[in-house]
């Protein structure tokens, strides 16, 4: 079955920092895989997206490429804020006909001033 | 803009007493999730419709049910709320069920069962 493996929070950082939270899969096929981030209080939000190997997802100065060859999509950004305090949370779906979103996790962000 | 509506923001309801979330959609998208989130773990689907097919995940108790009567709305039936069923309830939506469509989540409804 499909899975999402994403290390483990909180992840804490100071402003400006370099953020990475890695994020693998198993899956069958080629799966279409997304970043999701959840500020306190609220419900998710699609954060960036990616739909084949080799594609670069991007928005917000986050950004995250799709490896096929290590069945990876890691989360990066080059200088964190404190608002980007949140839950990130990496799910795939299936490329191929019906799927659900498949969830992992989460890992926490917290970012000092 | 576009959105998804989840009301109320916070539920409160007694051991067993039955309650009834609900969630709006103004994209006109095709699927309807309803997903179980609980503190510090990633969502985890009850339920969700295709247009007006019902699919029920295996392991979703039958304590928890849903109607959807038009494109816009669904909703979610708590027949008999425990107190492990206090959680977040996020309602999300998609354009189709494929893998390129991502999915739109409300903002969801904390229900608290005293």
């Amino acid at each position: 079955g499909n899975s999402v493996t994403q290390m483990e929070g909180p992840v804490t950082l100071s402003e400006e920092a370099f953020l990475t939270i890695n994020c693998t899969y198993t899956a069958t096929g080629y799966p279409s895989l997304f970043w999701y981030v959840q500020y306190p209080g609220e419900g998710l939000q699609l954060l960036l997206k990616a739909t084949k190997a080799d594609d670069k997802g991007s928005n917000k100065g986050f950004e995250a490429t799709y490896r096929k060859e290590t069945t990876s999509f890691h989360l990066e950004k080059g200088s964190v804020q404190v608002s980007d305090s949140a839950v990130y949370f990496c799910a795939l779906k299936t490329a191929s006909g019906y799927s659900t979103l498949t969830f992992g996790k989460g890992t926490m962000l917290l970012v000092s001033p | 803009d576009a959105m998804v509506i989840q009301n109320p923001r916070y539920q409160v309801t007694q051991f067993g007493k039955p309650v009834t979330l609900s969630c709006s959609q103004t994209l006109n998208h095709n699927v309807m999730y309803w997903y179980q989130q609980k503190s510090s773990q990633a969502p985890k689907l009850l339920f969700h419709y295709y247009d007006k097919d019902f699919n029920n995940e295996a392991d979703t108790p039958d304590n928890f049910q849903s109607r959807r009567p038009n494109t816009s709305f669904c909703f979610l039936d708590i027949r008999s709320p425990g107190l492990g069923d206090a959680a977040m309830y996020l309602c999300a939506t998609s354009s189709d069920g494929t893998g390129n469509s991502p999915l739109h989540f409300g903002n969801g409804t904390r229900l608290t069962v005293t």
